[in-house]
């Protein structure tokens, strides 16, 4: 059981939107910053976002963080067959931990 | 570009030690331009990722509490490497291991900023006799 809590599913067609959810408390999330993976089938996670909002070079404008309180969300716009993967957040606990939420899997109909 | 590759043997015995080694390209391990350790995340065969520890290059340490009692990271600066060894592993222990480059640090408000990248491949432990 992951403190940081995922959906473990979602899924949208090609072209449309979906998000995935990130729940945690005020050790976490609450009070630091988020980041978010994308892993593809048999690969290594890859970063997605950092700093709650924050793209690495190269990532689209597709892919999206927001924060709001003791949440976080992933968008992504304009859904690819590509975008078929598991999605980590990821957090700073004040127990000096780092923390990843249970993993969602995204099905892209 | 940096490159990180993990090492080490594929399949350890229970109760004995499991050793790997994380070996850094493309860009020193002991840089002092920004903040940020070297880090091992695992991922159990298909289950979630858990880390397990970082390091910073002077020697300073964090890890996940469940593994503390078990778990010892180390740095080699000399040979741009870091290396983690776990001890008296069980079956609960096989899982895919990955090394990763850990940014983190306290921002002006306090507020503490941690992400990993790039990783590296991962390479898969089996425990088992």
């Amino acid at each position: 059981q992951s403190v940081l809590t995922q959906p473990p599913s979602v899924s949208a067609a090609p072209g449309q939107k979906v998000t995935i959810s990130c729940s945690g408390s005020s050790s976490n999330i609450g009070n630091n910053y988020v980041s978010w993976y994308q892993q593809l089938p048999g690969t290594a996670p890859k970063l997605l976002i950092y700093d709650n909002n924050k793209r690495p070079s190269g990532i689209p404008d597709r892919f999206s963080g927001s924060k709001s309180g003791t949440s976080a969300t992933l968008a992504i716009t304009g859904l690819q067959t590509g975008d078929e993967a598991d999605y980590y957040c990821g957090s700073w606990d004040n127990s000096l931990s780092a923390l990843f939420g249970g993993g969602t899997k995204l099905t892209v109909l | 570009q940096l490159q990180l590759q993990e090492s080490g043997p594929g399949l350890v015995k229970p109760s004995e030690t499991l050793s790997l080694t994380c070996s850094v390209s493309g860009g020193s391990i002991s840089s002092t331009t920004s903040t940020y350790y070297w880090g091992w995340i695992r991922q159990a065969p298909g289950k979630g990722l858990e880390w397990i520890a970082s390091i910073y290059y002077g020697g300073s340490t964090y890890y996940n509490p469940s593994l503390k009692s078990r778990a010892t990271i180390s740095v080699d600066t000399s040979n741009n490497q870091f290396s983690l060894k776990l001890r008296s592993v069980t079956a609960a222990d096989t899982a895919v291991y990955y090394c990763a480059k850990d940014y983190e640090g306290y921002d002006s408000s306090g507020h503490y900023y941690n992400w990993f990248d790039p990783w590296g491949p991962g390479t898969l432990v089996t425990v088992s006799s």
